[in-house]
């Protein structure tokens, strides 16, 4: 069975410009969360979705937006690049809730310049 | 609210060696309790699970990690500790549907 597949793997972009990750969950996970990673931070939650409805939010600035759809994939987007943005955005999945753990994708590596 | 402290950030062993990573967790209601270990440009990888029952839960690669309600603590261990077992290790907590917090990591360096 495929893992979790975030695309693109890596990523450089401009201060200003705007960004779309994309995530596609284990087939049959309908919960998809999103982390940030960075070396000063660690992970911070972004959001969690399930079924279309975002469950949790984490504490982000509006720039930085989230959706699924129908068929569990989301996407996350962050508008007005700030090098602050550059990090590992880690994607995730489970079942239905992530009480028993989650699967992690291998990320997308952001750097903002 | 839910938060996980990682005591060590690094934790330098000899190989062979036996090895605790330490954890504690605050939360005011019934929690699960995970470990996940994150290999160089990888996500994360499922290590073991707390949800309920027995205190001790075993997971892959020979590692273990006891769940202590009294001292809000689930300390991973290892008796044995490889080469391969090099990388960052993260405790995490989840509760009411709250979302999962993570704590800052230890990175486990194993000697030869």
């Amino acid at each position: 069975k495929a893992g979790v597949t975030q695309t693109p793997r890596y990523l450089i972009k401009t201060r200003g410009q705007q960004v779309t990750l994309s995530c596609s969950p284990i087939s049959g996970h309908r919960s998809v969360s999103w982390y940030q990673q960075t070396p000063g931070q660690g992970l911070q939650f972004l959001f969690e979705y399930f079924s279309e409805t975002q469950r949790n939010k984490g504490n982000f600035p509006g720039r930085f937006s989230g959706r699924q759809f129908s068929n569990s994939r989301s996407e996350m987007n962050v508008s007005t690049l700030e090098l602050g943005d550059s990090a590992l955005y880690l994607c995730a999945s489970s079942l239905r809730t992530s009480n028993y753990g989650y699967t992690f994708g291998s990320g997308t590596r952001l750097t903002v310049v | 609210a839910q938060s996980v402290t990682q005591l060590d950030s690094q934790v330098p062993v000899f190989e062979e060696a036996p090895v605790e990573l330490r954890c504690n967790y605050s939360s005011s209601v019934s929690v699960y309790l995970f470990w996940y270990v994150q290999y160089p440009n990888q996500g994360l990888q499922l290590l073991l699970k707390y949800l309920s029952g027995s205190t001790l839960v075993k997971g892959i690669n020979g590692f273990e990690a006891e769940f202590n309600k009294s001292q809000t603590s689930f300390h991973l261990r290892k008796p044995s500790v490889h080469i391969s077992d090099t990388a960052e290790y993260f405790c995490a907590v989840r509760s009411n549907n709250n979302d999962m917090r993570f704590g800052a990591g230890t990175r486990l360096t194993v000697k030869p």
